[in-house]
């Protein structure tokens, strides 16, 4: 049973462009969801975070959006950039205090110069 | 600062050996994690730890044993490897406020068991 789906297995994006990356979830009990980029032979590294009292979260070329009736958010990179080709998985957890993270399976997105 | 060392990188084991992968980190973290990526799964959590001590199951403990004696180091352990087992691990700290911090990874260790 997988908590939280990332449907689109890869996404090409021309450079400069947006580049706009989904995630839908099962659980309503998720309050905080994480964004994580992760490129070959590393581990992931953190991106961008949000709670359940926000709609959008912006950090720099980065922002996520968060529709929670919906159980879905979305992360936009603008403009996009040749080092952002990369796997993006997102996570969720239940509390601000909660260990255990649940992730997507990721999206391979890849930059088209 | 060298964040979340995994030793080895690689490893290849026949089925029924023993081994630790280690972990350490270098940031004071009080919680540490490990997770296994399988291909179309994402990141699954094996075991964790909230300080030193104190350690407790995740999603898919089995076959696999945590220790934390010093807040630097958490080793995991697989105790009579199967090849199941096979796949790439990876250890994660953070601080409390790792909503907005996030996780710190390592680069990981592939693990193959024949």
């Amino acid at each position: 049973d997988q908590q939280v789906k990332q449907n689109s297995p890869s996404l090409s994006v021309q450079e400069g462009r947006i580049s706009i990356l989904n995630c839908d979830y099962t659980n309503s009990m998720f309050d905080y969801f994480l964004w994580y980029k992760k490129y070959p032979a590393e581990g992931p590294t953190f991106l961008i975070s949000i709670s359940s009292i926000k709609d959008k979260n912006e950090d720099g070329r980065f922002t996520v959006f968060l529709n929670k009736s919906a159980k879905h958010l979305s992360l936009h990179i603008v403009p996009s950039q040749p080092g952002d080709s990369a796997v993006y998985f997102c996570a969720a957890s239940p509390n601000f205090g909660n260990e255990k993270l649940t992730f997507g399976t990721g999206t391979r997105l890849t930059i088209i110069p | 600062n060298a964040g979340v060392t995994q030793t080895p990188k690689f490893q290849v084991l026949k089925t029924g050996q023993s081994m630790t992968l280690q972990c350490a980190q270098d940031m004071n973290h009080e919680y540490m994690s490990w997770y296994r990526q399988d291909p179309g799964m994402g990141l699954r959590l094996i075991h964790y730890s909230v300080g030193a001590g104190i350690t407790d199951q995740g999603e898919v403990p089995n076959g696999y044993n945590v220790s934390r004696s010093t807040t630097e180091d958490f080793p995991l352990r697989l105790l009579s490897a199967a090849p199941s087992q096979t796949s790439v691990y990876f250890c994660a700290s953070s601080k409390y406020d790792r909503i907005n911090y996030g996780y710190t990874f390592g680069s990981g260790t592939r693990l193959t068991v024949v």
